[in-house]
């Protein structure tokens, strides 16, 4: 298993910019997070989805939009990029049942 | 406010020593614990799991203790390598949903040589 993938690994946007950032894993795994961790900060979780079509936001949503079409995948993607977007992005899977949770490489994101 | 806070925010030890990462919550109520390692530039992985019944789980060289009296946890690295070198992430759990982790802002520890 390759586990939780994410690309790009980096990324610079112009302010204005849309994005879409990948996140799949091959484990199976019915919840699926996006988080966003700043300097000094914890991680604050985006948008989640309990299972293919369906997603909810979680404690920072706003600028953002999901969609999880299939088991596998659930892209985040940004419409109208803004300098408070900038920040590493986390992908995380857990399987049901379990607490483990599995998290992606990260993507570094900049917009200037 | 459901926060978790650790401290240090940095640790420098030598390679060899033993330390111990603090993290205070005031979460509740809680379903688990976690604690994650992160390499710089990489994804949290995690090294423990404690529900609320637990007191104390080990993986290796790290030992995490719960107090939910307290609503402290810590976690112990013993005989530090090199390749501790890593921030250490605190992780609660409230009752009601994965969706709810309540992330710590991290210890960052450095093992010198």
């Amino acid at each position: 298993n390759a586990g939780v993938t994410q690309t790009p690994k980096f990324r610079i946007l112009k302010i204005g910019q849309s994005m879409t950032l990948q996140c799949t894993q091959d484990m199976n795994h019915n919840y699926m997070y996006w988080y966003r961790q700043d300097p000094g900060m914890g991680l604050k979780l985006i948008y989640y989805s309990v299972g293919a079509g369906i997603t909810d936001k979680g404690e920072v949503p706003n600028g953002y939009n999901v969609s999880r079409s299939t088991t596998e995948d659930f892209p985040l993607r940004l419409e109208l990029a803004a300098p408070s977007q900038t920040s590493v992005y986390f992908c995380a899977s857990i399987p049901t049942g379990s607490y483990e949770q599995y998290f992606g490489p990260g993507t570094r994101l900049t917009v200037t | 406010k459901n926060q978790v806070e650790q401290s240090p925010q940095s640790l420098i030890i030598l390679e060899g020593k033993n330390c111990t990462l603090q993290c205070n919550y005031t979460v509740s109520p809680f379903s688990n614990l976690r604690w994650y390692k992160q390499d710089t530039g990489r994804g949290p992985v995690s090294l423990t799991i404690m529900t609320f019944s637990e007191n104390t789980k080990s993986n290796g060289r790290y030992t995490a203790t719960l107090d939910a009296d307290t609503k402290q946890s810590s976690l112990h690295i013993t005989a530090s390598q090199l390749s501790d070198s890593a921030s250490y992430i605190c992780v609660v759990s409230p009752l009601g949903g994965y969706n709810k982790l309540i992330f710590g802002a991290g210890t960052r520890l450095a093992v010198h040589p």
